[in-house]
């Protein structure tokens, strides 16, 4: 069984550039949610996709938005890139109705 | 709202035990525990639910006192392979998949 994959593993920007992280489920796993996690911190939860919509969102401005397609697979979009975005983007699924989140290997974005 | 840990860094000879604390000034719905190695993603440990009991992983257990608004994550008998960087999650408005993390807790477990 599959667990939590993202793509890109790295990727390097510039500021002012826009760019999309992908994120696919578990197998039977209907919600995902996205975190950042700044170097040394824990991680910031971004907001939360389920049946398509986005069911809850953290504190982080409208350049960060996601989508949710049938499949259930995600992806997050940041727009206008700014230094202070380098970090690990982790995708987290889980189960229909139950608390437990399952983390994927992330996404490191650096930006220039 | 991010709920506190502590200590922050722990270094402990293997066979030792130790425990991690997470305090939260909000009440709490949950507590959820998770231990990430260095660039690699956070692996879940164990979720405890307000009015639950308390919770064990092998040698890894953990509490949940939710009038004090907080959990405590027990490691007995220290392995090379718990360390690592120990996270609490937190979610107070209940059930909402809605984490939010302490900064951690850093367990070094040496031979």
């Amino acid at each position: 069984d599959a667990g939590v994959t993202q793509s890109p593993t790295h990727l390097i920007k510039t500021r002012g550039q826009q760019v999309t992280l992908r994120c696919s489920p578990k197998s039977g796993h209907d919600t995902v949610s996205w975190y950042q996690q700044a170097l040394g911190q824990g991680p910031q939860f971004i907001f939360q996709y389920y049946e398509e919509e986005e069911r809850q969102r953290g504190n982080f401005p409208d350049r960060f938005s996601g989508h949710q397609f049938p499949n259930y697979s995600s992806e997050l979009n940041v727009n206008a890139l700014l230094l202070g975005d380098s970090a690990l983007y982790l995708c987290a699924s889980s189960l229909p109705g139950t608390d437990t989140q399952y983390f994927g290997p992330g996404t490191r974005l650096t930006v220039l | 709202q991010q709920p506190v840990q502590s200590p922050q860094a722990v270094i402990l000879r293997e066979g030792e035990d130790a425990v991690i604390n997470c305090s939260s000034s909000k009440a709490l719905y949950s507590v959820h525990w998770y231990r990430q190695k260095h660039g690699e993603a956070p692996v879940f440990l164990m979720i405890l639910l307000k009015g639950g009991e308390q919770k064990g992983h092998e040698k890894i257990s953990a509490s949940f006192n939710e009038k004090k608004q907080q959990s405590s994550l027990y490691l007995t008998a220290s392995q090379l392979s718990y360390s690592g960087t120990y996270f609490c999650g937190t979610d107070p408005s209940g059930n909402t998949g809605k984490l939010i993390f302490g900064q951690g807790t850093t367990l070094q477990v040496k031979p």
